[in-house]
């Protein structure tokens, strides 16, 4: 079962900031705070991942709170082709053998004109 | 660098038909994942195989469903008999695994029709 919630859908503004929330009230110690994003028609994209401190790379920022209860992705500038279902997905360390990733239903964000 | 293959992209058959899935991960990846996604939901994982031996297949349906990675390389997804109910988007993915947390890359995936 997938140890995230998220709201069902969220809409932004193009060229506007777009934060998508998430809680995981349950984490461990041990598990990393991972999200996807999932373009219609085709498979997930990984963006990006963090354990307790804020990542950020080329596509968007992860912000984690200092008890790790939840997090939220910032995409700075939205645009059309953002539009997707973004899971947020708590992911156990790896131990030797690489962990799996359990899914939710994740969000679904709509990027408008 | 070339990315997961999955054929084929799309298959319809009858209910209780059989059918197979085939993907080739990304080149040097020990760790190849099959997922299950229903319209509508989030990817379930159905097996999961570190080099060719696998290391959880808890959510595959063994009555009907299996999976082989003989090489650990390519691996194929077998359906038989098929259900109405296996109508789905079968996904492939791969990591490099082992000690370092590493991204999951997924392939197209495979549309399953099933009438």
């Amino acid at each position: 079962d997938a140890k995230t919630t998220q709201p069902t859908s969220m809409d932004c503004a193009e060229g506007r900031a777009a934060n998508l929330p998430c809680n995981h009230s349950t984490i461990s110690g041990n598990e990393y705070v991972y999200w996807y994003r999932q373009i219609h028609s085709q498979g997930p994209q990984y963006i990006i991942h963090g354990l307790k401190n804020n990542e950020t790379n080329e596509m968007a920022s992860l912000i984690i709170t200092e008890d790790r209860k939840s997090s939220t992705l910032i995409l700075p500038h939205a645009t059309l082709r953002d539009t997707a279902v973004y899971y947020c997905i708590v992911r156990e360390r790896d131990t030797g053998t690489a962990s799996k990733l359990t899914f939710g239903t994740g969000t679904r964000l709509q990027v408008t004109l | 660098e070339a990315g997961v293959a999955q054929s084929p992209r799309y298959k319809i058959i009858e209910k209780r038909q059989s059918v197979a899935f085939w993907c080739n991960p990304i080149s040097g990846h020990a760790t190849l994942y099959w997922y299950q996604q229903i319209l509508g939901q989030g990817p379930k994982l159905l097996i999961q195989f570190q080099n060719n031996g696998v290391v959880d297949d808890s959510q595959l349906p063994k009555d009907r469903f299996s999976a082989e990675r003989l090489k650990g390389v390519d691996s194929t997804l077998k359906i038989q008999p098929a259900k109405l109910e296996d109508s789905a988007v079968y996904l492939c993915a791969s990591s490099l695994g082992g000690l370092s947390n590493t991204e999951a890359f997924f392939g197209q995936g495979t549309r399953l029709t099933v009438v």
